[in-house]
């Protein structure tokens, strides 16, 4: 019954290496968000997409990008990881951009080498 | 903006014992606060919120308390079991401006010993 479900759960790539991440949502939330997580440290917004509307943090890195083809999927793209870029992605979803309730994905590990 | 940090970084309790976690926050025009529980390698996982025209809400084995004057904000477990060892992180959200945001504290180490 998994509501957010990322893909791959462990990723590594290469420096410099193009690499995607991916979600999806059997919620149909209108909105969705990127967050990255290093180790013992709180999430950190990237982006988020409400409905078709993608919506930057003005501290994300222009390495990342996103992708939103539809209302249950959504891509996290980093054009050239570095090593400063290994981190937990984590996925989330929610009804609106009101006051309701995130829901996470479980995450993926990126590893860069 | 908002700011929203914990007091505590580890807490340490015994099996049966009750855990309080603390958080606090900077802006006062903050109206929704959720607390997560992020267990070792997992996504962050929802156990209660609170929106500010309230001072208390209870779930199973939880409460969260709300204090908009001293702009605190509480989870306490009760009856603290090993299943509940996990970092638990408060969030905020601030009205106006990027209304969607939710910035998350720094995160609590729970550890309950059998």
């Amino acid at each position: 019954d998994a509501m957010v479900i990322q893909n791959p759960r462990y990723q590594v790539t290469q420096f410099g290496k193009p690499v995607t991440l991916s979600c999806s949502q059997t919620l149909n939330h209108n909105v969705m968000y990127w967050y990255q997580q290093k180790s013992s440290q709180a999430p950190k917004l990237l982006f988020h997409y409400y409905d078709k509307d993608f919506n930057n943090e003005a501290d994300t890195p222009d390495n990342f990008q996103s992708r939103r083809p539809n209302t249950s999927f959504c891509f996290l793209d980093i054009r050239s990881p570095g090593l400063g870029d290994a981190a937990m992605y984590l996925c989330a979803t929610s009804r609106d951009r009101g006051r309701t309730e995130q829901y996470f994905g479980p995450g993926t590990r990126l590893t860069v080498t | 903006g908002e700011s929203v940090g914990l007091h505590l970084p580890t807490l340490s309790v015994q099996e049966g014992d009750n855990s309080i976690i603390n958080c606090a926050y900077s802006n006062s025009a903050s109206d929704y606060f959720i607390w997560y529980k992020q267990e070792s390698g997992k996504g962050p996982q929802f156990i209660i919120d609170i929106r500010s025209n309230m001072d208390k809400r209870q779930g199973q084995r939880v409460t969260v308390l709300l204090n908009k004057t001293v702009k605190h904000l509480s989870l306490q477990i009760a009856a603290t079991q090993p299943g509940d060892s996990a970092v638990y992180f408060c969030a905020g959200r601030a009205v106006g401006g990027s209304n969607y945001k939710l910035t998350f504290g720094k995160g609590t180490l729970l550890t309950v010993n059998p």
